[in-house]
Order: C-alpha cells, then structure tokens, then sequence
C-alpha cells in the first residue's frame, strides 16, 4: 500500500525566503508525482508534474525533483511571497497493477509566508 | 477553457439524508475521479470513471455510489449521511491519465 509522507506539516518564513518542501513516497513505482496548492477551503491547483522519467520540473519560482529510487520528491520555492501562503499537496500515481488510477495524496505543508 | 465545474459549491444536510453531487470535466477530458477530503488531510480516493465505466473504487462504503454520463459529466451519490460524510468533496478530470485537474469541491456539512 502507497503510504505518502510530508515533511514539515507546517512551516512559517519571511518574506524573500527560499525554502524547500518535501515528500517521501514508500512504493517507487510510479507513474508520475503531482504537487497542488490548496487555498483555505477551495480545490486543488496543479503546480508542477513531473512523469517518473524525470528528475525535475521547473514552473517559475518553483522548482520540483524527483528521486524515485529513494522515494523522495521536493518542492523548491524561491523568493518566497506572503501570496504563496497556502498548503502544499504532493500525490502519486502508481506505475502498474490494478489501482494504477488513482492518486495517493500526503496531507499537506501548510506555509505561511510573513511580510 | 472552463475547468472542471462542480456544484453546488455548499450543501447542508441531515443524518440520515442522501445528497447528489455534481461534476462537468474538461471538454475532452474523459476520465473522472472523486475524493473525499476531510480537514485537515489530504485527499482521499472514491471513485473514478472512464468512458462511463467505473475503473476503481477507494475504501468507501456502499452508501457512496457514482456514475457517469454520456457527455462525461458525473454525479456521486452518498445515502444515510452520517456526521463523518461532513467534508469537502472534490471532482477531477484528466487526458489519458496524465496530470489531474481539479474543481472547486462542494463542501459538505452533515448535521
């Protein structure tokens, strides 16, 4: 069973800050690795996708990897802006097998960005 | 483009009711899912259809149930609504299983 894991669950910088997010995965195949953003109380939007293929994405301010051999992705935001406060998502999509379908979500970095 | 629509937006109900929830993709898009998303977790897997059959079901009891429909759009039904059905409910379409995109979610209050 895909167990998804975010680290931290919660993180608060100033305003300029780099920082980096992270996502550990226990089942290494698969397909692709999604990042959203979630606002308070809204739905998801996609940030970066990145297919197994691939080692990185990059989006602007933000920058994602993938190691799937070890099960880790991060999420590299640089400058940050109090408009990027909000939680961050990352989900997998398994490679095979009956349930390759879905995705399996971590609960989130909740980042708050201070003026 | 419109994005994936879900209505309504908000619904209250009573244990015990059943409540309808709606979903329109993205034109093209043929694949559906559904998630449950209780706060402060991630989402949870339900459903998804492809071409109106359904490809998977996540650990739900059979009080939830979905279909969908010709033109793609989908609807997730949940029966005997308990307190624990309280969440936001989110619908997301995609292209051949790449990337998922997702709507705005109906937040669900069970009272």
């Amino acid at each position: 069973k895909q167990e998804v894991t975010q680290i931290p669950a919660a993180l608060s910088v100033p305003e300029g800050e780099n920082l980096v997010l992270n996502c550990s995965f226990t089942d290494s195949a698969i397909y692709n690795l999604q990042w959203f953003r979630q606002d308070p109380g809204k739905g998801l939007t996609s940030l970066l996708l990145i297919q197994s293929s691939q080692r990185e994405q990059t989006s602007g301010r933000l920058n994602a990897s993938l190691d799937k051999s070890s099960g880790r992705s991060t999420l590299y935001i640089a400058a940050s802006q109090p408009g990027d406060s909000a939680t961050y998502l990352c989900a997998v999509r398994r490679n095979s097998g009956g349930s390759n379908y879905k995705l399996t979500f971590g609960k989130g970095t909740l980042l708050t960005v201070n003026p | 483009d419109a994005g994936v629509t879900q209505s309504p937006t908000h619904l209250i109900k009573t244990r015990g009711q059943q409540v309808t929830l709606r979903c329109s993709p993205i034109s093209g898009h043929k694949s559906v899912s559904w998630y449950q998303q209780v706060l402060g977790q991630g989402p949870q897997f339900i459903f998804q259809y492809y071409e109106k059959e359904e490809r998977g079901r996540g650990n739900f009891p059979d009080r939830f149930s979905a279909r969908q429909f010709p033109n793609y759009s989908s609807e997730l039904n949940v029966n005997a609504l308990l307190l624990g059905d309280s969440a936001l409910y989110l619908c997301a379409s995609s292209l051949a299983g790449y990337g998922y995109t997702f709507g705005s979610g109906t937040r669900l209050t069970v009272v």
